[in-house]
């Protein structure tokens, strides 16, 4: 089955130490998103590859960066990870087509990441 | 600032009931919006939408109702089953996907 996958599910960092989480569909969408989602809030969209052109959003912290190396896989790295840096991750994608007009969005179960 | 919310936290039916979840949004530039369902451990997965210029959509037991001037829009089920329970999603959108906003998620309980 054509799908969003996301590893590892859950992720340890400590303070302060890098780390990346990793996304790769097998959809072959041109759009892939990344969101962070604290408990009992929204998803946030913190970036998004429309290809290879990165979109960051305004609000997006630094320490957030963002890597697509090819179609089917993308990174997202902290690079400082703080306390409140611990959330889920979600990544998405959507095919990129239409003029990405009301496309549906495809989501990966998410990386829990915890912060020590 | 939150442009799309779900004020209920939680929604506890009976099976075989109407669940009624609702949406309020404020950003008038939205001009289509979504629901998803998220199971546990699972992400959110698409479950129904409907474009600004319709005021109702249906799909089987899920209907959604798109109030523009109140800037509000409720998913209903009916009937209610137990495999309903999970936490429900609504988004909305305007000129392209990167302005889709989320609301916090409202987790619906379908007792059997």
């Amino acid at each position: 089955d054509a799908m969003v996958i996301q590893n590892p599910r859950y992720q340890v960092t400590q303070f302060g130490k890098p780390v990346t989480l990793s996304c790769s569909q097998t959809l072959n969408h041109n759009v892939m998103y990344w969101y962070q989602q604290k408990s009992s809030q929204a998803p946030k969209l913190l970036f998004h590859y429309y290809d290879k052109d990165f979109n960051n959003e305004a609000d997006t912290p630094d320490n957030f960066q963002s890597r697509r190396p090819n179609t089917s896989f993308c990174f997202l790295d902290i690079r400082s990870p703080g306390l409140g840096d611990a959330a889920m991750y979600l990544c998405a994608t959507s095919k990129g087509t239409s003029g990405r007009k009301r496309e549906t969005q495809y989501f990966g179960p998410g990386t829990r990441l915890l912060v020590l | 600032d939150q442009q799309v919310k779900q004020n209920s936290p939680s929604l506890s039916v009976q099976e075989g009931r109407i669940s009624i979840l609702n949406c309020d949004y404020t950003n008038s530039m939205f001009d289509y919006f979504l629901w998803y369902k998220k199971y546990p451990a699972e992400g959110p997965t698409f479950l129904i939408s409907i474009s600004s210029i319709k005021d109702k959509n249906e799909d089987g037991r899920f209907t959604v109702f798109l109030n523009k001037s109140a800037k509000h829009l409720s998913l209903h089920i009916v009937p209610s089953q137990p495999g309903d329970s999970a936490v429900y999603f609504c988004a909305a959108s305007g000129d392209n996907n990167n302005d889709m906003r989320f609301g916090a998620g409202t987790r619906l309980t379908v007792k059997p």
